[in-house]
């Protein structure tokens, strides 16, 4: 079955530290694979995306996330954490076509002190 | 750029009431996803459609029909509410011929009293 598992609930960093939020999925196929920010209240916004080629994708607001096939992982990094980037953070894996689904982690709360 | 359209932004009903709750999608495309995101939850996927035609189900209860209309519009219709379904419903858009990316609304905030 599809799954996709954030280890960690909670996160708290100083500002200016780096972060890694972890993500492993299960999935049959080839995943497409995704990671979403949501501020309180807000929608989804996608932080970036990998589909194939190049296992280090670039995202916005500095993120960037490593493909792992042989450990099924996708975890999202950022070398200096901001205050702005206190959020819920989510990953998420689509199936090989376009039109397939999302399965959504249980997201990761990232709390940021100055 | 035009993005997800979602009405109404806040709804606020009494238990057994119906709701509907309505998307539009990104111009040109294809195909739209409902999600459920009940307090501290994750996204749960409900219902999809592509060109009109239910393409996929997931967790959606009995009570809640959905249907993509000729302008691609969506409605979910929602009745005999009940106080868990309370939740953040989003709406999410994409296009079979350009990328495989979900754009998602900004949701509708339901609450059921």
């Amino acid at each position: 079955a599809q799954s996709v598992t954030q280890p960690d609930i909670h996160i708290t960093v100083s500002e200016g530290a780096s972060l890694e939020l972890r993500c492993n999925y299960s999935y049959g196929a080839t995943p497409y694979l995704f990671w979403y920010v949501q501020s309180p209240g807000q929608g989804l916004q996608l932080l970036l995306k990998y589909f194939s080629g190049d296992t280090l994708v670039q995202g916005i607001k500095g993120f960037e996330a490593e493909f792992k096939r042989s450990q099924s992982s996708f975890n999202l990094r950022k070398p200096s954490v901001h205050w702005s980037d206190a959020a819920e953070y989510f990953c998420a894996v689509g199936g090989s076509y376009n039109t397939d689904k999302l399965i959504f982690g249980t997201g990761t709360r990232l709390q940021v002190f100055p | 750029a035009a993005g997800v359209i979602q009405s109404p932004r806040h709804l606020i009903k009494e238990k057994r009431e119906t709701a509907t709750l309505k998307c539009y999608p990104i111009p040109r495309h294809d195909t739209v996803y409902w999600y459920q995101q009940g307090p501290g939850q994750d996204p749960q996927f409900l219902i999809s459609f592509y060109e009109k035609m239910q393409s996929d189900k997931g967790s959606i209860p009995d009570r809640f029909s959905a249907q993509q209309f000729s302008d691609y519009h969506s409605e979910l219709n929602m009745s005999s509410l009940e106080l868990g379904d309370s939740a953040l419903y989003f709406c999410a858009s994409s296009s079979r011929l350009t990328s495989n990316e979900q754009f998602f609304g900004p949701g509708t905030r339901l609450t059921v009293l």
